[in-house]
């Protein structure tokens, strides 16, 4: 029962335009996300986050979007970079709850 | 700060085997957790340990013991490895703000480079 969904496996941008990552879930009891990114033979490093009660979280180039009633976020990268690609997952849970669930990544490549 | 450190990188195990992979940080962090990293599956949940003396089941724990007897080092033991426990396994940790009842652990949560374990 994946919880968290990532249907993209992989997306290609040109530098300098937007990467759109996307996330869907399923359980409504989900109210903290993150997207984490990864490089190749390196462990996960955490990007960005937003809670269950902002629609919008932004960090530089980084922003992510949540829209509780379709239950989904997604992850802006504007400009994108070369240095950007990567394998990128997004992760859900329940404040006061360990159990964090992720999506299966999604790979991102831009292209100089 | 050498952060969150895996050993071994890589590992090959025969069908009942057994062995423990470690996990230590030194950023005195109480919180540590195992992940296995499936294809197509992301990132799973085994344990975690809110503190030393305190571990607790996460999504996938059968075929896994952890024990956590200091704040730095956070073990996961294999007791009879199966073909199904190959997989990528990543030990993280962070700060826990919580007080008295745990709330989650902070954006920050450092990830070690994995350990790529094949059991034949």
């Amino acid at each position: 029962d994946q919880q968290v969904k990532q249907n993209s496996p992989s997306l290609s941008v040109q530098e300098g335009r937007i990467s759109i990552l996307n996330c869907d879930y399923t359980n409504s009891m989900f109210d903290y996300f993150l997207w984490y990114k990864k490089y190749p033979a390196e462990g996960p490093t955490f990007l960005i986050s937003i809670s269950s009660i902002k629609d919008k979280n932004e960090d530089g180039r980084f922003t992510v979007f949540l829209n509780k009633s379709a239950k989904h976020l997604s992850l802006h990268i504007v400009p994108s970079q070369p240095g950007d690609s990567a394998v990128y997952f997004c992760a859900a849970k329940v404040y006061n709850n360990n159990d964090m669930r992720f999506g299966a990544g999604t790979r991102l490549t831009v292209k100089p | 700060n050498a952060g969150v450190t895996q050993t071994p990188k890589f590992q090959v195990l025969k069908t009942g085997q057994s062995m423990t992979l470690q996990c230590a940080q030194d950023m005195n962090h109480e919180y540590m957790s195992w992940y296995r990293q499936d294809p197509g599956m992301g990132l799973r949940l085994i344990h975690y340990s809110v503190g030393a003396g305190i571990t607790d089941q996460g999504e996938v724990p059968n075929g896994y013991n952890v024990s956590r007897s200091t704040t730095e080092d956070f073990p996961l033991r294999l007791l009879s490895a199966a073909p199904s426990q190959t997989s990528v396994y990543f030990c993280a940790s962070s700060s826990n703000p919580g007080q008295g009842a745990f709330s989650y652990p902070t954006d920050t949560q450092y990830f070690g480079p994995g350990t790529r374990l094949t059991v034949l």
